[in-house]
């Protein structure tokens, strides 16, 4: 079956400081492959997505490729804030239904 | 416009009992999802609807759980004689169409204690 594995957090950082978070995935065919935020108290939030093998998603001055013959999808950004403070979330979709499959997520706490 | 709504916001309800989620999707959205986050499971898929078609019922966890959509609109997520491991938040998504290319949006969640 499909799976999601993102790297285990928390993860802390300074302000404009760079982050990194793996997310590596096992799926039948050719998935869509995105990244989810969720800010303390809110809902989940689409951040960006990539739908075929080297498509780069970016939001936010957040980045993520998606590299098949890794199976990987890391979400990137160059200068982060104490305003992307919140849990991040890699999923799939396959290309034989709809439903989203999810990483564990992954807390991210940036610190002035 | 108005996003996906769900209620209550938060149910307490005793170990035995049942209890009804409510999800109110985008005005126009065609799919619609019920998806379960819990400490030890993560976020984990539970049914999805799409239009008049057949809902796909595999991500129930037990035959406790059923959920219907009435009018191809709101839809609500029954869960009978709950027990303890149900304590969880319950997400609904709604999507223009049942496809991948179609973002998925979320509401607040209904966070369910079993006490």
């Amino acid at each position: 079956g499909n799976s999601v594995t993102q790297m285990e957090g928390p993860v802390t950082l300074s302000e404009e400081a760079f982050l990194t978070i793996n997310c590596t995935y096992t799926a039948t065919g050719y998935p869509s492959l995105f990244w989810y935020v969720q800010y303390p108290g809110e809902g989940l939030q689409l951040l960006l997505k990539a739908t075929k093998a080297d498509d780069k998603g970016s939001n936010k001055g957040f980045e993520a490729t998606y590299r098949k013959e890794t199976t990987s999808f890391h979400l990137e950004k160059g200068s982060v804030q104490v305003s992307d403070s919140a849990v991040y979330f890699c999923a799939l979709i396959d290309t034989s239904g709809s439903r989203l499959t999810f990483g564990e997520g992954t807390q991210l706490t940036v610190n002035p | 416009g108005a996003g996906v709504s769900q209620s209550p916001s938060n149910k307490v309800t005793e170990k035995g009992k049942d209890v009804e989620l409510r999800c109110d999707p985008i005005s126009g959205h065609t799919a619609l999802y019920w998806y379960r986050q819990s400490l030890g499971q993560g976020l984990e898929f539970l049914i999805y609807f799409q239009g008049n078609s057949a809902p796909d019922k595999s991500g129930l966890p037990s035959d406790r759980f059923s959920a219907e959509r009435t009018g191809g609109s709101v839809s609500t997520l029954t869960i009978q004689r709950t027990q303890q491991e149900d304590s969880a938040v319950y997400l609904c998504a709604s999507s223009l169409y049942r496809d991948r290319n179609y973002e998925q949006y979320f509401g607040p969640g209904t966070r369910l204690t079993v006490t």
